[in-house]
């Protein structure tokens, strides 16, 4: 079975401290995509980063980077200096098989509060 | 291009009422999604479409029918709204299937009385 646990409910932080938000995922596929989404509070659905499972060379994108270790099954985002504007829900989601098809399976989303 | 589009933004039924959710997307995708996003459950795939005139049910797809007439249009159907509908619901669209990006409309926040 695919499946992505997000550990961490809530997270809150004061900012420019560092964070990290933990994805673990289940799958038996060798091929397999990873993805991280953004939903701040307006709602909408923001795409982040997508990995393959063939690649697992960390990514740094401005204050943001992705640790993927296929050892542990994990793809931790780290988000370095928080600001208020990253205040949001974010989804971890694997590319998985349902009803014999290639769907995303998204994880519980971890809530990631930034005071001022 | 105004990417994933959705209408409504937000509405409320009472059991028993019918409705449908439009989603239309202008990036010429061949895949359309709808999931329900349910408070401690992430997102789920209610059902999906893989072209103009094909569907598929995916994880949760009772209580709920589709149709995709025209490639850009994918619409979701309540024939008789519960209370366990009420959610937010999301349309996506990817050029492809396998390891393509999904790209998510702005939801439609539903209230079944």
């Amino acid at each position: 079975a695919q499946k992505v646990t997000q550990a961490q409910t809530e997270i809150s932080v004061v900012e420019k401290e560092d964070v990290t938000l933990d994805c673990v995922y289940e799958t038996r596929d060798t091929t397999y995509y990873l993805f991280w989404y953004k939903q701040p509070p307006s709602g909408e659905l923001v795409f982040l980063i997508r990995r393959n499972s063939f690649d697992e060379q960390n990514e740094i994108s401005g204050r943001y980077s992705w640790n993927f270790q296929k050892s542990t099954s994990s793809f931790n985002f780290t988000i370095t200096a928080s600001q208020v504007v990253d205040s949001a829900v974010y989804f971890c989601a694997l590319r998985g098989i349902i009803q014999g098809a290639q769907k995303l399976v998204f994880g519980q989303g971890t809530r990631l509060t930034i005071n001022p | 291009n105004a990417g994933v589009t959705q209408t409504p933004k937000f509405r409320v039924l009472k059991t028993g009422q019918s409705m449908t959710l439009l989603c239309a997307q202008d990036m010429n995708h061949e895949y359309m999604y709808w999931y329900r996003q349910d408070p401690g459950m992430g997102l789920r795939l209610i059902h999906y479409s893989v072209g103009e005139g094909t569907t598929a049910k995916g994880e949760v797809p009772d209580g709920y029918n589709v149709s995709r007439l025209k490639k850009q249009n994918f619409l979701l159907g309540l024939e008789s709204a519960a209370p366990s509908q009420t959610s937010v619901y999301f349309c996506a669209s990817s050029y492809s299937e396998l390891s393509d990006t999904q790209y998510f409309g702005p939801g439609t926040r539903l209230t079944v009385l």
